[in-house]
């Protein structure tokens, strides 16, 4: 089963500021990682596909990168609506298994 | 506009079983696989297994193998995810999910998520 591990566990930062989120894969997973973002009580959110592809309606400041075992999502200038959870997860094995990270929270600094 | 509408949450005994539900909307419900993911209090998403709704052809994830069981009723566009011999493990807030399709391509990642079931698990 492939393992996904997140870093950091939290992230502290200010509104404006940059944030870069990290997601490793045990194995290969080429592109196919996507994140997803959730704020208390509520379900998680599609943002990217593909590593890199911006899910219907994400705005242009949450993007993706990496392939194969490392990736990255960056936000770049952070929102008042930004802080929140934030999950990878692989489906190049979708037929068996998929798998997410442990989750990165973002919170205000 | 897609919607998921699940059953209401719900406190059972260790050793019984829940059975959740999840009704679809909004678009052809045979045409996407749905996919059901749990969520323990304060912990992270665990995936639970997905259901072909068109055929019933589904996968579950190996923890839950034997005591998981997803079945889908086209008639009023449904799908059902069944746990037994529950434990307080199991205690979680359990989501389905439909898979994304586009440009004739479909992913195993989720564009639209039910409301979320929590389910505890107490003696």
């Amino acid at each position: 089963e492939i393992a996904m591990t997140q870093s950091p566990a939290t992230l502290s930062v200010s509104p404006g500021e940059r944030a870069t989120l990290s997601c490793r894969a045990s194995q290969s997973v080429g592109s196919n990682l996507a994140w997803y973002q959730q704020k208390p009580g509520q379900a998680p959110r599609l943002l990217l596909y593909g590593a890199s592809t911006r899910a219907t309606g994400i705005p242009d400041r949450f993007s993706g990168s990496g392939s194969g075992t490392e990736f990255t999502l960056t936000i770049s200038s952070l929102q008042s609506e930004d802080f929140a959870v934030y999950y990878c997860q692989q489906y190049k094995d979708w037929l068996r298994t998929l798998t997410f990270g442990g989750g990165t929270k973002v919170e205000i600094k | 506009q897609a919607q998921l509408v699940q059953s209401g949450a719900g406190v059972k005994k260790p050793g019984t079983s829940v059975k959740v539900s999840c009704q679809a909307s909004g678009y052809t419900f045979t045409m996407q696989y749905i996919h059901w993911v749990r969520q323990a209090p304060g912990e992270g998403l665990e995936w639970v297994g997905w259901i072909n709704p068109n055929n019933e052809n589904t996968n579950y994830a190996k923890n839950f193998q034997g005591r998981v069981s997803m079945t889908s009723d086209t008639s009023i566009n449904t799908v059902y995810m069944e746990l037994n011999r529950l434990t307080s493990d199991d205690t979680a807030a359990y989501y389905c999910a439909r898979e994304f399709c586009s440009g004739g391509n479909c992913y195993a990642v989720f564009d639209v998520w039910g409301q979320g079931t929590m389910v505890i698990v107490s003696s």
